[in-house]
């Protein structure tokens, strides 16, 4: 069965400080994984997504993820964190074998200090 | 380009009572979804819809939600009669063509129900 993990609940950093919040994902077939930021009161807006090919994509506000296949991964990064960045993260994934069901996971909550 | 559109955007009801739910999707989008996302859970899909077609429904409780998407443009969810832990934000998206896997979803506010 499809499955996202996202391990932390919380994620602290600094201003100017670069930024990573996690999400390792378990599907059966090739997986295609997205990133949706939410802020208060408001839905889930569309960060990036992974097809296929270059393992490192980009996506809206500087964000960037990167795929790795073996560690079935895909974590967020961004080289310089913004007070305005604070907001909650959802790692989400589909394939195939499961369907056009999304997956979401549970989320990150990214906590940015001046 | 206007946005889902969602309401009311908060409802507060009783136990038992029944509550509906509206959204209007992007022009053009064939799928649409509803979501309930719980406090500290990611969202959680209930009904798809490929136009006015129901694509998967597995993980709605259809002995007291319902949902229909007439014409193939808005749709409505309904839940009859509600219990405590239905309390959540219900979210409505659309995507061009949700039979695609690459398919981007576009989510709308949120209503958040509150059941007393």
């Amino acid at each position: 069965a499809q499955s996202v993990a996202q391990p932390e609940d919380q994620v602290n950093v600094a201003e100017g400080n670069p930024l990573t919040v996690k999400c390792t994902y378990s599907v059966s077939g090739n997986p295609y994984l997205f990133w949706y930021v939410q802020y208060p009161n408001r839905g889930l807006q569309f960060l990036l997504k992974y097809i296929t090919g270059d393992n490192l994509v980009k996506g809206s506000y500087g964000f960037e993820a990167e795929f790795n296949k073996s560690q079935t991964s895909f974590h967020l990064k961004k080289p310089s964190a913004l007070v305005s960045d604070s907001a909650l993260y959802f790692c989400a994934v589909r394939d195939m074998i499961g369907g056009f069901k999304t997956i979401f996971g549970a989320g990150t909550r990214l906590f940015v200090k001046a | 380009e206007a946005g889902v559109a969602q309401s009311p955007r908060y409802k507060i009801i009783e136990k038992r009572q029944s509550v509906a739910f509206w959204c209007n999707p992007i022009s053009g989008h064939a799928t649409l979804y509803w979501y309930q996302q719980i406090l500290g859970q990611g969202p959680k899909l209930l009904i798809q819809f490929q136009n006015n077609g129901v694509v998967d429904d597995s993980q709605l409780p259809k002995d007291r939600f319902s949902a229909e998407r007439l014409k193939g443009v808005d749709s409505t969810l309904k839940i009859q009669p509600a219990k405590l832990e239905d309390s959540a934000v219900y979210l409505c998206a659309s995507s061009l063509e949700g039979t695609v896997l690459t398919d981007t979803q576009y989510f709308g506010p949120g209503t958040r129900l509150t059941v007393l």
